[in-house]
């Protein structure tokens, strides 16, 4: 079975700063994995994702993500934070068969000037 | 192109009350799914159909629970009586497929408060 889990859930960094927002994941078939990031009120926006190939994925807004099989991990950066990048980000895995995502538990990612 | 329309986008009911919701996915888009996201998690699958076909409705609490989704276009989502648990934000997706290369759409969700 699949599942995520998202390390921290609630991670402050200052203007500038390095993002770094962590996801593990367990799964038995080959990961399809997915970042969304949901901004107050709102639907989920998908960031990046990883398929095949690649392991260095880039994504929307700046934001990129390295898949490391022997780790199981698939940790979201961004090299300068902005106050827009305030939400929460959510790491998926794909169900395989059910054809849904299995998703974690959420990291809201604050931005202080 | 227009992304997943929901409606409403919030509602306020008491406990016992039907409530309903609609979802209008992308247009082509055959794949259709209904999520619960509980606050403070992420979310989970409800439902998902393939056309009109529900093929994975097994997290349904189907003693409450019902969905449709006429023509294989637009779904609605029912909860015949709410209960106090069920306050939390219904979400619907769509994709074009059910690969899981596929990308889920999501809509800005439904948000309930059962009082």
């Amino acid at each position: 079975a699949q599942s995520v889990t998202q390390l921290g859930s609630h991670v402050s960094v200052s203007e500038g700063a390095l993002v770094l927002l962590r996801c593990n994941y367990s799964s038995s078939v080959p990961p399809y994995l997915f970042w969304y990031v949901q901004y107050p009120n709102q639907g989920l926006q998908l960031l990046l994702k990883y398929t095949t190939g690649a392991t260095l994925v880039k994504g929307i807004n700046g934001f990129e993500a390295e898949f490391k099989k022997s780790e199981t991990s698939f940790h979201l950066t961004k090299p300068s934070a902005h106050m827009s990048d305030a939400a929460e980000y959510f790491c998926a895995v794909h169900g395989g068969s059910q054809g849904n995502l299995i998703f974690g538990k959420g990291t809201k990612l604050s931005v202080k000037p | 192109e227009a992304g997943v329309v929901q409606s409403p986008r919030y509602k306020i009911i008491e406990k016992k009350q039907p409530v309903a919701f609609w979802c209008n996915p992308i247009s082509g888009h055959n794949t259709l799914y209904w999520y619960l996201q509980n606050l403070g998690q992420g979310p989970e699958l409800l439902i998902r159909y393939e056309n009109e076909e529900a093929v994975d409705d097994s997290q349904l609490p189907k003693d409450r629970f019902s969905a449709e989704r006429l023509k294989g276009v637009d779904s609605t989502l029912k909860i015949q009586p709410a209960e106090l648990g069920d306050s939390a934000v219904y979400l619907c997706a769509s994709s074009g497929g059910a690969g899981p290369q596929e990308t889920q759409y999501f809509g800005p969700g439904t948000r309930l408060l059962v009082l």
